[in-house]
């Protein structure tokens, strides 16, 4: 039972560089989520879709798109990579009702942009 | 924002103790979760309390939430060494606090 799958695990990337992390759930969950968790800072909300069809920003949106691809798959896409946005990403995904239910999390992505 | 503050950010005890972790938050909220995160992993659900409860046990784990003062516990009874990650709470769901981290040695 995989749960959240995330898509790389680690990723070095230059500045300007673009770049699509990958989430997938197998628990046929509703709603989806992408955090990022810097140091001393605990999770932020990047994006989030409550259902398949609709994605709505979340805390710290800036510099970042999504795209929830069908019901499993929910991708965070990078257009051009500052060393601001270098952090662990996080994917999660819940049952219906977006802040109501548990969510279940990936183990992330480590990403370093220099 | 719902944003949960919890208090202490580290905590060290021995096996066998108990830990206690609180959190504070804002504005009203129909829910308070927990999460334990391990090093180098993704965040696990531990417990979720509506806002009409008081109080929620699993387990070794008891949860009390008082939405007068704004405030949430978590409480870890006989403490084991696998016990030791980060705890976080989130305030209706959607918001992380910084977190304490628990070291529980053996």
């Amino acid at each position: 039972n995989a749960g959240v799958t995330q898509t790389p695990k680690f990723q070095v990337l230059k500045t300007g560089q673009s770049m699509t992390l990958q989430c997938a759930q197998d628990m046929n969950h509703n709603s989806m989520y992408w955090y990022r968790q810097d140091p001393g800072m605990g999770l932020r909300l990047i994006y989030y879709s409550a259902s398949e069809g609709t994605t709505d920003k979340g805390e710290v949106p800036n510099g970042y798109n999504v795209s929830r691809l069908n019901k499993r798959e929910f991708s965070l896409r990078l257009e051009s990579a500052a060393p601001s946005q270098t952090s662990v990403y996080f994917c999660a995904s819940s049952d219906f009702g977006v802040s109501n239910q548990p969510q279940h999390f990936g183990d992330g992505t480590r990403l370093s942009i220099l | 924002s719902q944003q949960g503050e919890e208090d202490p950010q580290a905590l060290s005890i021995q096996e066998g103790e108990n830990a206690t972790m609180n959190c504070s938050y804002k504005t009203s909220i129909n829910n308070l979760q927990w999460y334990r995160q391990n090093s180098g992993r993704g965040l696990v659900h531990l417990i979720l309390i509506r806002s009409n409860e008081r109080e929620k046990h699993s387990g070794r784990l008891r949860v009390t939430l008082d939405t007068s003062k704004k405030s949430s516990s978590l409480l870890i009874t006989a403490s084991r060494a696998a016990d030791t990650a980060s705890y976080f709470c989130a305030p209706s769901g959607l918001v992380f606090g910084a977190g304490t981290i628990l070291r529980v040695k053996s």
